[in-house]
């Protein structure tokens, strides 16, 4: 039963155009959600988070927003670049030492 | 700054062989976590340690045992490998100065491994 779910597998945009990664959970007990970024052949970095009582959460080109009422989040990247393709792990944690990722979104951006 | 180091880098195993994958991390982390990535998987919670002596269980912990050996280092083992294990492994360690459930993972570069 996953409980943080990343419905897109993939995504592409042209450079310079907003990007947009959805990210659906189902535990109400999750507090804190976060972004990474991930290249090939590396580990996950960490991108941006927000905390559930907040709903939104910007950091220069990249904002998270938080729909608490419809357990979902989404990460706008704008404007993207070509340096923004890799793989993007949604993720969340509740009171406690767990964080739970999502599948992976692989976003692509073309020049 | 080395962060969070582990070894192997790759590794390729047969069937029922057993192995430990290395982790140590110098920020002086409290919590550290054992993960696998699988295509379309994303990253599954295999074992994660809140502090040192202390060790509990994630999503997957079947056929893995982990070991807290002090504060910097944790391992993690695969007693009978099978070609199920053969994965991406990530060992990740927490900021404590962040607190306890909103601190940012730093990751390894990963272990790739191979059971055939």
């Amino acid at each position: 039963d996953q409980q943080v779910k990343q419905n897109s597998p993939s995504l592409s945009v042209q450079e310079g155009r907003i990007s947009i990664l959805n990210c659906d959970y189902t535990n109400s007990m999750f507090d804190y959600f976060l972004w990474y970024k991930k290249y090939p052949a590396e580990g996950p970095t960490f991108l941006i988070s927000i905390s559930s009582i907040k709903d939104k959460n910007e950091d220069g080109r990249f904002t998270v927003f938080l729909n608490k009422s419809a357990k979902h989040l989404s990460l706008h990247i704008v404007p993207s670049q070509p340096g923004d393709s890799a793989v993007y792990f949604c993720a969340a944690s509740a009171r406690g030492f767990k964080t739970i990722f999502g599948a992976g979104t692989r976003l692509f951006v073309k020049a | 700054n080395a962060g969070v180091t582990q070894t192997p880098k790759f590794q390729v195993l047969k069937t029922g062989q057993s192995m430990t994958l290395q982790c140590a991390q110098d920020m002086n982390h409290n919590s550290m976590y054992w993960y696998r990535q699988d295509p379309g998987m994303g990253l599954r919670l295999i074992y994660y340690s809140a502090s040192e002596g202390t060790t509990d269980k994630g999503e997957v912990p079947n056929g893995y045992n982990v070991s807290r050996l002090n504060k910097r280092e944790f391992s993690l083992r695969l007693e009978s490998a099978a070609p199920s294990q053969t994965s991406v492994y990530f060992c990740a360690s927490r900021d404590p100065l962040a607190g306890a459930n909103t601190g940012e993972l730093f990751f390894g570069e990963g272990s790739r491994l191979t059971v055939l």
